[in-house]
């Protein structure tokens, strides 16, 4: 398995803000992805968070709102921008290890108010 | 457009009962993932699913992928609280590592 930790665990911040959350693995990874769960619904994929590269985004999410930085093989931070109350969700961060299997991180509560 | 569908919705069963999870995707793929998640926590991984006919057991709970009916189901045995959840299926998109997931299914175990 794998050892992901995110911080904040949670935050309630207000409209118009924005906020930075860290993704930390415990060891090297490729490929890092970011999640978003709105309240009640599934899981959808932001972008993947490549090192050394610009991240690359899924339809419906622009660099602008969600600019990502990928500094290195263990860490990965996404950051939401000019918020909204639309935007409160859960975000996990998530990694591929072993064969196959994909690992998430605890996740990060944000409430926009 | 790759859809990945689940049914049930929600699931409420009594305990030793047994029942299944549908999980229906649209486009062929390589992987499809089983995870559970508790209210307020993250996903924990149950399943990883390569091949078809493939069949994987953990405990109560056992997992199968038919990639030419584009099906994966998740059989739960003789149901216990413990298993009160909800539970994803998601699909790789194409070998690249992207999941798509399933609508979800909450799944309640009552005495």
């Amino acid at each position: 398995s794998a050892v992901i930790s995110q911080k904040p665990s949670r935050d309630i911040c207000q409209r118009g803000t924005s906020l930075t959350i860290q993704c930390q693995v415990d060891s090297q990874v490729t490929m890092m992805f970011w999640y978003r769960q709105q309240p009640g619904q599934s899981l959808t994929l932001i972008a993947t968070a490549n090192q050394g590269s610009e991240a690359t985004y899924e339809s419906g999410f622009v660099i602008d709102k969600f600019p990502i930085s990928r500094p290195n093989l263990t860490f990965s931070t996404l950051t939401v921008s000019n918020m909204s109350p639309e935007d409160s969700s859960i975000y996990l961060c998530s990694v591929v290890r072993g064969f196959n299997e994909q690992f998430f991180g605890p996740g990060t509560r944000l409430t926009v108010l | 457009e790759l859809k990945v569908e689940q049914n049930p919705l929600f699931l409420s069963m009594q305990e030793g009962k047994n029942y299944t999870i549908y999980c229906n995707y649209s486009t062929t793929s390589d992987r499809l993932y089983w995870y559970r998640q508790d209210p307020g926590k993250s996903l924990e991984s149950l399943f990883v699913l390569l091949s078809n006919g493939a069949v994987k057991q953990e405990g109560r709970l056992m997992a199968s992928l038919d990639t030419k009916a584009r099906l994966s189901t998740l059989h739960i045995t003789a149901a216990v609280h413990d298993l009160s959840a909800t539970y994803f299926c998601a699909v790789d998109i194409s070998g690249t590592d992207k999941l798509i997931f399933g609508t979800g299914t909450r799944l309640q175990v009552f005495p």
